[in-house]
């Protein structure tokens, strides 16, 4: 069964550096997302991409965050400079066409010290 | 905005005994929603969805749910839950708007005794 694979599972990094969250989608698949969950938390939103480009983007994903489709099979998260409040497990998720059903990787811890 | 609340922030049941957890949503139109499952250290793992048509879905691992509009309710449950459902519950909503992203509940977290 197809499925959304997330690397790397666990990313330490130092405040102010930057890092960049990786994800292949389900192949066929035109739909992708980025979500985050703080410790504790709920899951939120942050962006959406389709046709690269962004098409949906919350509060959260402001200026020190970017997306991009380097390739026909990766979707990446960048942030530009990471702050402690970063820390959290990001998700990445794909959907076909149509109506909204979206799958989700396994999620990257982000640990920002 | 669509909110969705889950008023349960954690349920124990005993292993065999029914469950069912509760999520409300606030939304104009109707929905699309979802449950999703977590066990820890995973991702999230659809278990049912509700488009349209019977209000009464089926998902995997012997999950269903009723969406019931007049309560703005979209209740999970499972006759018999097993030590194996022991998780993290979240329901989900999208609009039909073609806003895509999801809004999730803050979770239910579901402890099974023996």
């Amino acid at each position: 069964e197809p499925e959304v694979t997330q690397t790397p599972s666990h990313q330490v990094t130092q405040m102010g550096q930057e890092v960049i969250l990786r994800c292949v989608p389900i192949s066929n698949h035109l739909y992708f997302y980025w979500y985050r969950q703080i410790l504790g938390q709920k899951v939120e939103f942050l962006v959406s991409f389709y046709n690269n480009e962004i098409s949906e983007k919350s509060e959260i994903f402001d200026d020190q965050f970017s997306v991009e489709r380097p390739d026909g099979s990766n979707f990446t998260l960048k942030i530009r400079s990471t702050k402690l409040e970063d820390s959290a497990m990001y998700f990445c998720a794909s959907s076909g066409p149509g109506i909204n059903e979206q799958f989700f990787g396994p999620g990257t811890r982000l640990t920002v010290l | 905005a669509q909110s969705v609340t889950q008023p349960d922030i954690h349920i124990t049941v005993s292993e065999g005994a029914s469950l069912e957890l509760r999520c409300n949503y606030s939304y104009g139109a109707t929905p699309y929603l979802f449950w999703y499952v977590q066990s820890p250290g995973q991702g999230l793992q659809l278990l049912l969805k509700y488009f349209s048509g019977d209000t009464l879905v089926q998902g995997i691992k012997g999950f269903e749910a009723e969406f019931k509009r007049s309560q703005s309710s979209f209740n999970l449950r499972k006759p018999s839950v097993h030590w194996s459902d022991a998780a993290e519950y979240f329901c989900a909503v999208a609009t039909d708007t073609g806003r895509r992203a999801l809004t999730f509940g803050s979770g239910t977290r579901l402890q099974v005794q023996p």
